[in-house]
This record gives structure tokens, sequence and C-alpha cells, in this order.
């Protein structure tokens, strides 16, 4: 069965820098898209973008470009998210996401994780 | 990017039909052919029930159909059963070369 599973709950301070995970198992990682959605306490969900595994290919929303970082270490298919200086408006739940086809508007998000929480306060 | 529309909650009896709506706008839902519908029960991770506008993922019943009409989709579930009570989020690929999701609907059995 196809996993996403997400690395823990956070607690950062602003300033500070993270990076949380998302290790895929059960398919052929490198072959989907894998991004991150997030939702901001209260809020709708925000689609924050993709990359594909096989070649690193990257594509931000336009409203997360420059915000965050996506990477991946093919050889433990796990994809991260990264930000390099915390803010307090970076609270959120973040779901890693797995795309279903590698024409990426195609096909829908097959498969979610379960989210991880991130809080930034002082 | 403005979230799609939802109907905060929509009920039905057993046995009956009940229709999710999701407006956009001509830059996602009516300019694309690439509307999903996500079904999210408590605590678990939400489930692909369709993609595509009307596409059925293998496995989910045919009882979900979707649609389009213009800048609105919609999500109909046929003989509403009590296990179709969660959450239902839409989402639309948009000119942004981004996703844009629902604000999500709560559908009750009664």
């Amino acid at each position: 069965e196809v996993q996403l599973v997400q690395s823990g709950a956070e607690v950062k301070k602003p300033g500070e820098s993270l990076k949380i995970s998302c290790k895929g198992s059960a398919y052929s990682f490198t072959s989907y898209w894998i991004g991150w959605v997030r939702q901001m306490p209260g809020k709708g969900r925000e689609w924050m973008g993709v990359i594909y595994p096989a070649d690193s290919d990257t594509r931000y929303s336009p409203s997360f470009q420059g915000q965050v970082t996506m990477s991946v270490d093919r050889s433990i298919n796990t994809a991260y998210l990264q930000w390099s200086s915390l803010k307090a408006s970076d609270t959120a739940i973040y779901y890693c996401i797995r795309h279903a086809r590698r024409q990426l508007v195609m096909g829908g998000i097959d498969y979610w994780g379960l989210g991880t929480l991130v809080t930034v306060s002082s | 990017q403005s979230a799609l529309t939802q109907p905060a909650s929509v009920s039905g009896s057993p046995g009956q039909s009940i229709t999710i709506s999701c407006t956009g706008t001509s830059s996602d839902v009516g300019g694309y052919n690439y509307v999903s519908w996500y079904k999210q029960d408590p605590g678990k991770a939400p489930k692909l029930m369709i993609y595509d506008v009307t596409n059925r993922p293998s496995g989910v019943s045919n009882r979900f159909s979707g649609s389009k009409s213009g800048n609105t989709a919609s999500l109909t579930i046929s003989g509403l059963q009590a296990e179709d009570e969660a959450d239902y989020y839409c989402s639309s690929y948009t000119s942004s070369s981004a996703y844009v999701f629902g604000t999500g609907t709560e559908v009750f059995v009664l």
C-alpha cells in the first residue's frame, strides 16, 4: 500500500531554520510528482508546489516561490520542505502529497500524508 | 489566488442524492478540465474521489460522479449512505500553473 509518512510536529522560534520530511513507500518514488499543501489555523488548504524526484524539476506556486525550498533524497525515497528563516505566519499543518500522473495537470492528488504541525512562536 | 467556493454543509437522507458545488473563475474551474474532489474522514488522510472533472479512480463507488458547467464544478453522491458523511473538498488547476482548493463542505446523512 502506498504511504507518505511525514516527520513529527515541530516547535520553533521566529528566525530559526527547519526542514520537514516525507518518506514515500510501496511505489516507484522517482516516477511521481511529490509536493506540499499548507493549511494555516482555521484556513483552507493551499498548494505550495511539487518536485519530480527523478530529475528534481521543481514547480512552486507563485505564492510560495522564494519562501520555501523543496528537495528530495532519492536514495531514501524522501522529500523535504525547508525554511531558512521561519516566521510566525508559517505556523500551519503541512501535508505531503503525491500527484497521480507524470503530466502534472492531470489525475489529481492520489495520496496524502497525515500532516506535520509546525508551530512558530517566540 | 482565491479559494474555490463550496457550501459549508449539505445534508440528505439515506438513499437520496446530493450535489456539492464548487465555484471558481475562468482562470481555474472554467478554464481547465482538471477539477478533482476529495473526501476526508476525521483523523484520516484525504481520499481522491473524482479527477479531471468526471473520472473515478479505481475502487471509488460509482455512486460518486462529477460534472462541470462554466465556472462551477459539481460532485453528486447518489444513494447516500451513512459512510458518505465526511468533509469534501474540490481542487482545480489554475492559470498560475498551480492548484487551488475549495473551502470544503461537510456532508451530513440525516
